[in-house]
């Protein structure tokens, strides 16, 4: 495609309960990463995949938070018992090969409220 | 760990002055430093990318520099418009991990 999409653009669910959030990186990507964003912050690092495994998951919050890549193109992000805290903007970027002077292409997220 | 501040967090220009956004990292071993655009409701934009051995890249009116040692980056806009109203902000990949380090962003509005 010609750009990152995300989807959907906004959920709202309540407290408790599983959500799960869509990338699409541009075609060909092979690095895709995820990020989440609260009011006023700047992107904080979640996962980073290389291919459909996953090179370094240190930013997932706890084991609530969990994302795949089955084929190594789109990915999925999955949120078990939200927490009004889950509430950000959620991120998606991806780079063409995850070496490390690229440019990392971002989507317009998701913004998720959890009740 | 990193850490990586801007200064000012929020920034109101009238149209056509010059300015200067500033961003700090506390951790000099950096790999490259890319400053982003966003938009309110928008994803980011990637506006300049500076590789750890450069000192400034330009692109039309934005010009940023790199001081490693100092850890510093400085993004300068020149004859501001209204379009570049928004929040910038400055990301660091360090030496540790493929991730960027991002900071809380300068909120930019420029009046017409």
């Amino acid at each position: 495609g010609a750009g990152v999409s995300q989807t959907p653009s906004n959920k709202v669910t309540e407290k408790g309960k599983y959500v799960e959030l869509r990338c699409d990186p541009i075609s060909g990507h092979t690095a895709l990463y995820w990020y989440r964003q609260s009011l006023g912050q700047g992107p904080e690092f979640l996962i980073y995949f290389q291919g459909t495994g996953a090179a370094d998951d240190s930013g997932l919050p706890n084991d609530r938070f969990f994302a795949v890549r089955p084929e190594g193109s789109v990915s999925t992000l999955k949120i078990q018992r939200t927490e009004r805290g889950d509430s950000a903007v959620y991120l998606c970027a991806s780079s063409a090969s995850g070496t490390w002077g690229e440019t990392q292409y971002f989507g317009p997220g998701t913004r998720l409220l959890v009740l | 760990k990193q850490e990586v501040t801007q200064i000012p967090a929020a920034l109101s220009v009238p149209e056509g002055e010059n300015l200067v956004l500033n961003c700090s990292f506390t951790d000099s071993a950096i790999y490259n430093l890319q400053w982003f655009r966003q938009d309110p409701g928008k994803g980011l934009t990637s506006l300049l990318l500076i590789q750890s051995s450069q000192r400034e890249q330009t692109s039309g009116r934005l010009n940023a520099s790199l001081d490693k040692s100092s850890g510093r980056s400085t993004l300068y806009i020149a004859a501001s418009q209204p379009g570049d109203s928004a929040t910038y902000l400055c990301a660091v990949r360090d030496n540790y991990g493929q991730n960027f380090v991002f900071g809380p962003g300068t909120r930019l509005s420029v009046l017409p």
